[in-house]
This record gives C-alpha cells, structure tokens and sequence, in this order.
C-alpha cells in the first residue's frame, strides 16, 4: 500500500513563530487532506488538497503531486494551534492512508 | 467538522456487555467509514459503506459488527470487546472515491 512519511515528528514554537510541516508519498494520490487534531481529539478539516496551493487565513498548504510531497505552512503560531497534525493520502480506492503525524506545541 | 454526529461521546462497558456506536450525516454523502485510533497513533480504517454496501473490511475482529440501515447512517455494534479495543472510534463520510472526508468527533471507548 501506499507509505506517507511526516516530519518533523514533534515541533515547539513559541508563540508568533512561523512553521512548515511536510508529507512525503509514496504513489500518485487522487486525495490529500490535512488534518488537525486537537487535544480532545476531534479531527479538523484544514485542507483537500491532492494538488496546487491553498490558503485559509494563517494556513497554507502545497502540494507538488509529481513529486510527491505536500506542505502546510502555518505563520504567526498561536497556543490553539497545538495539537497534532495529520496529512493523509487516497490512491483510487477508498482507503484514506495517514501518516504518523507532527506533534505541534506552542508555547506563549 | 460537525455535519458528522457520533453519539454517545463516551462509553465505558464490560467485556461480556453489547453496545452500539452511532453514526450520522446529512451532508447526502453515499460513502462511509469506520476509522480506530489509538493513543497517539494515527487513525486506522475499520470498515467502508458505498451506497450502503460494505465494500471494505480491514480485517476486523467478528466482535466489531458494522451496519449501516441507510444512506445516513452507520452502526457500529459491539460484542465480547477486550481491554485493548479501548480507542477513539471515528466516523467518517465522502461524496466517493477522491473525495474528501467529513469526520465526526468520535467516540471515546473504555472496556473494561
């Protein structure tokens, strides 16, 4: 089945700092989300994104599909921007593929 | 993303206890998921619905029972669980295939 690798696994900002989180693929996808998780465990849509930029206020995300990697880039970092961040892949079937996720902490 | 209600929230049951987790949208999405997650782990696929057909089943223990009694809703019935089924059981729904994914907050589960 198709691999999805984030880095980096754990991240500590403080608070106003800028950051870029990736995920590497590892075969062609039809679908690219970026998720959100916060620590009560609900899971955020923050991004479809299988290709091209978008951009949704303090969040952005690219992703190059023909070399198979996506970012989110996430600027002036708040404290409610900690949680974990989950990119996850679809290649044909139904099966949404994540990866292990980046450990997000902001610190004020 | 809210348009996805999982009830109950919480659920705390014994190992020889039958419980149901439900699921439901309104969204008019004709695919749906079951996905487990335990801590610190990233979500796991259970099982798939399309138009109301199982049409994936990640090879899941007999004591996981999925339903799903039309377009809007998924059961997920539970019999004879063990200490480490314990996890975050979340719901999911699409459009189709490639389309993106609508989670619901999830169940927290406990055997005990």
């Amino acid at each position: 089945g198709i691999q999805v690798e984030q880095s980096p696994p754990d991240l500590i900002l403080q608070e106003g700092a800028n950051s870029t989180l990736r995920c590497n693929f590892s075969d062609s996808v039809n679908n690219l989300q970026w998720f959100h998780q916060n620590p009560w465990g609900q899971l955020i849509n923050l991004f479809y994104i299988p290709s091209g930029t978008k951009q949704n206020g303090r969040l952005s995300a690219t992703t190059v599909a023909t070399e198979r990697y996506s970012l989110l880039y996430i600027s002036s970092s708040q404290t409610t921007d900690s949680g974990v961040y989950f990119c996850a892949v679809r290649a044909g079937s139904y099966q949404l593929t994540f990866g292990k996720g980046t450990k997000l902490s902001v610190i004020p | 993303d809210t348009e996805v209600t999982q009830t109950p929230k919480h659920l705390v049951m014994g190992m020889t206890n039958k419980k149901s987790l439900k699921c439901e949208q309104h969204m008019g999405h004709r695919a749906m998921y079951w996905y487990k997650q335990k801590a610190k782990k990233p979500p796991e696929l259970m099982f798939v619905y399309s138009y109301e057909k199982l049409s994936i089943n990640e090879s899941v223990p007999s004591r996981f029972s999925p339903e799903c009694p039309n377009s809007s809703l998924l059961n997920l019935h539970l019999h004879a669980l063990q200490p480490e089924d314990s996890a975050l059981y979340l719901c999911a729904s699409s459009q189709g295939p490639g389309s993106p994914l609508h989670f619901g907050n999830g169940t927290r589960l406990t055997v005990t």
